[in-house]
């Protein structure tokens, strides 16, 4: 019962290079969101979708890019990493709107050199 | 302003004290009201759900008071194992269920 997987958990990029972060969860969830927390800051949205095929942009979105090709997957992408996106990020999945049914994987911990 | 306000912190109390975190949300459309909990490199948790009638889980009592756009959480009797970062959290209507995080108050609870 995997829940809302992450993957990589840890990752060091250079400034410039570009990658992708993976979000998969079994739960057939219809909505997905990006977070990233930086060190005394609460989480911040950075992307969301309400169904596959649908994206949206959250509070911090400037920098990344994310595709839902698929129901279970939301991929969160940094087309040229800048340091400044040195985070930890947060996915979550949700069954509805409610804010009740919220899961979130356990981080992925990005640094940009 | 942030849509969401919490008291600074570090709270740190001994064990058995009893505590209180405030927060302050600035959206009057908010709908649903949360407080997570999240430990050290941790994903956040759902610690309660917060409703206007005030509800209790067991040492922990929420309160809303919508009037002034207020949440309260209270912690009673505290233990070591409450040493954590706890997070107001609201959702807006009709925005997709989207969480929205205050910054969050560490609370360190010493023996």
């Amino acid at each position: 019962n995997a829940g809302v997987t992450q993957t990589p958990k840890f990752r060091v990029l250079k400034t410039g290079q570009s990658m992708t972060l993976l979000c998969a969860q079994d739960m057939n969830h219809e909505y997905m969101y990006w977070y990233r927390q930086d060190p005394g800051m609460g989480l911040r949205l950075i992307h969301y979708s309400v169904g596959e095929g649908t994206t949206a942009k959250g509070e911090v979105p400037d920098g990344y890019n994310v595709s839902r090709l698929k129901k279970q997957n939301f991929l969160l992408g940094l087309e040229s990493a800048a340091p400044s996106q040195t985070s930890v990020y947060f996915c979550a999945s949700s069954y509805d709107s409610s804010g009740n049914t919220i899961y979130f994987g356990e981080g992925s911990w990005l640094t940009v050199v | 302003r942030k849509e969401v306000e919490q008291d600074p912190g570090p709270f740190n109390v001994p064990e058995g004290a009893t505590v209180a975190f405030n927060c302050t949300y600035s959206n009057s459309a908010s709908q649903s009201f949360f407080w997570y909990r999240q430990d050290c490199r941790k994903e956040p948790k759902l610690l309660m759900s917060v409703y206007s009638s005030g509800n209790e889980d067991g040492r922990f009592t929420a309160q809303l008071n919508r009037a002034s756009q207020y949440i309260s959480l209270l912690i009673r009797d505290s233990k070591l194992s409450d040493s954590a970062t706890y997070l107001c959290v609201v959702t807006l209507y009709n925005q997709g269920g989207k969480l929205i995080f205050g910054q969050g108050t560490e609370l360190s609870v010493k023996p």
